[in-house]
């Protein structure tokens, strides 16, 4: 049973470029949520999709987006990249009302 | 904001018990302890949670005070490949599924 696969697992993007990170999540789970990691501090919750609409979003700008598919894998979609959104991306799923399972991570590089 | 506070670091030598603490004093009443940690690089890994009794799987022990504003993550046996960064969450579950909001972690140092 794979568990949640995230593609691709580094990229480097330039400034004022637009970038687009893919989840899957693990079999059976419908839920997915996004976190931003930046070097050295904990992970930051971003948005959470669930029956293709998003449900709950943390405190990022507009620039962050996502969708939800019908087979429940994710993309985040984030516009004009600035050098501050360099972090490892995270993607987890989980089915209603049980424990979250993460990805490995897309490591974006903004130069 | 993470709802939690946990001492930034801690060591254990191998084979002995890690006890990892961590306070929630405003959790509310329908809010879970979760522990995840998370290893170099890697994307973390769930470990174990609980509502107000306490918890063992395979992993790990949780032990919630019987008023639920602290709790203790207990790793009977430590290993090396215990080394990790072990967060503390609080949260709810909602129908679509748990948001989980980091606070900075405990950095576990397992020593042989």
């Amino acid at each position: 049973d794979a568990g949640v696969t995230q593609s691709p697992t580094h990229l480097i993007k330039t400034r004022g470029q637009q970038v687009t990170l893919r989840c899957s999540p693990k079999s059976g789970h419908d839920t997915v949520s996004w976190y931003q990691q930046a070097l050295g501090q904990g992970p930051q919750f971003i948005f959470q999709y669930y029956e293709e609409e998003e449900r709950q979003r943390g405190n990022f700008p507009d620039r962050f987006s996502g969708h939800q598919f019908p087979n429940y894998s994710s993309e985040l979609n984030v516009n004009a990249l600035l050098l501050g959104d360099s972090a490892l991306y995270l993607c987890a799923s989980s089915l209603a009302r049980t424990e979250a399972f993460f990805g490995q991570g897309t490591r974006l590089t903004v130069v | 904001d993470a709802k939690t506070t946990q001492p930034p670091s801690m060591d254990c030598a191998e084979g002995r018990a890690a006890n990892l603490p961590c306070n929630h004093s405003t959790i509310s009443g329908n809010e879970y302890v979760y522990w995840y940690r998370q290893i170099h690089s890697q994307g973390p890994q769930y470990i174990i949670h609980g509502l107000k009794n306490n918890e063992t799987n395979e992993m790990a022990s949780l032990i919630i005070t019987e008023d639920r504003k602290s709790s203790t993550l207990i790793l009977p046996h430590a290993t090396l490949r215990d080394t990790a960064v072990y967060y503390c969450i609080v949260s709810w579950k909602n129908q679509a599924g748990t948001a989980l909001i980091f606070g900075k972690g405990t950095t576990l140092s397992v020593s042989s």
